[in-house]
């Protein structure tokens, strides 16, 4: 089966830059992605890689390791508004033949001032 | 314009009840999920469906049906309701099955007493 492991809890000051790690086991892995979800909110896409190296969107950059299975997303330039659950998600093969996502356990960022 | 849309948004009911949730989607995509995430924010995926066919079904209580008359509306229906059940259930879209962008839904607080 499948398992992700991230922290269940980072704390950072504003302006400073987090770092989010995250491990996974997986069979007929396709790709890691991030998602941002805000207490009471739904879960929003931030970044997906599908292979090893690092993705940067604006203040949010997201890296793979295929060969470690592991990935992180980085936060810099952290704004209160940052304050978040975290979550990653592979993309891996099903058994019926399609692909799914299976999220981990979620980080809650607390940025302070 | 909201792109996946759901009701109710709170649903507060008792065990033993049978329940609708009901998810419509104005992108135009292909696929649709239900996903249901407990107190401790673990989301996991229920169903999915593409084009109206079901392509994912996890190890679900048989209670929990899935309906999709059309690729933009993805219902669910819950027979005798469980405390268990008490949950958020966010329906969600991609583009298609294969696609690693998924766009979530408000959610649905469910709470059964």
């Amino acid at each position: 089966g499948q398992s992700l492991e991230q922290p269940s809890e980072v704390t950072a000051v504003e302006g400073a830059i987090v770092q989010i790690n995250c491990t996974y086991q997986t069979s007929g892995f396709y790709g890691l992605s991030w998602y941002q979800q805000h207490d009471g909110g739904a879960p929003t896409f931030l970044s997906y890689n599908a292979l090893d190296g690092l993705e940067e969107t604006g203040r949010f950059s997201s890296f793979l390791s295929r060969s470690d299975s592991y990935g992180y997303l980085l936060l810099q330039e952290l704004q209160m508004k940052d304050s978040a659950s975290y979550f990653c998600a592979v993309r891996d093969r099903f058994t019926g033949g399609g692909n799914k996502l299976t999220f981990g356990t979620g980080t809650q960022l607390k940025v302070e001032l | 314009d909201t792109a996946v849309s759901q009701t109710p948004k709170y649903l507060v009911t008792q065990m033993g009840n049978d329940k609708s949730i009901k998810c419509e989607q104005n992108l135009g995509h292909d696929t649709m999920y239900w996903y249901k995430q407990d107190s401790k924010k673990f989301l996991k995926i229920m169903f999915s469906y593409n084009n109206k066919e079901l392509i994912i079904n996890e190890t679900v209580p048989n209670r929990f049906s899935p309906k999709s008359p059309d690729k933009a509306h993805l219902n669910l229906h819950i027979n005798s309701l469980e405390l268990g059940d008490s949950a958020v259930y966010f329906c969600a879209s991609s583009q298609d099955s294969g696609h690693y962008e998924q766009y979530f839904g408000p959610g649905t607080r469910l709470t059964v007493t």
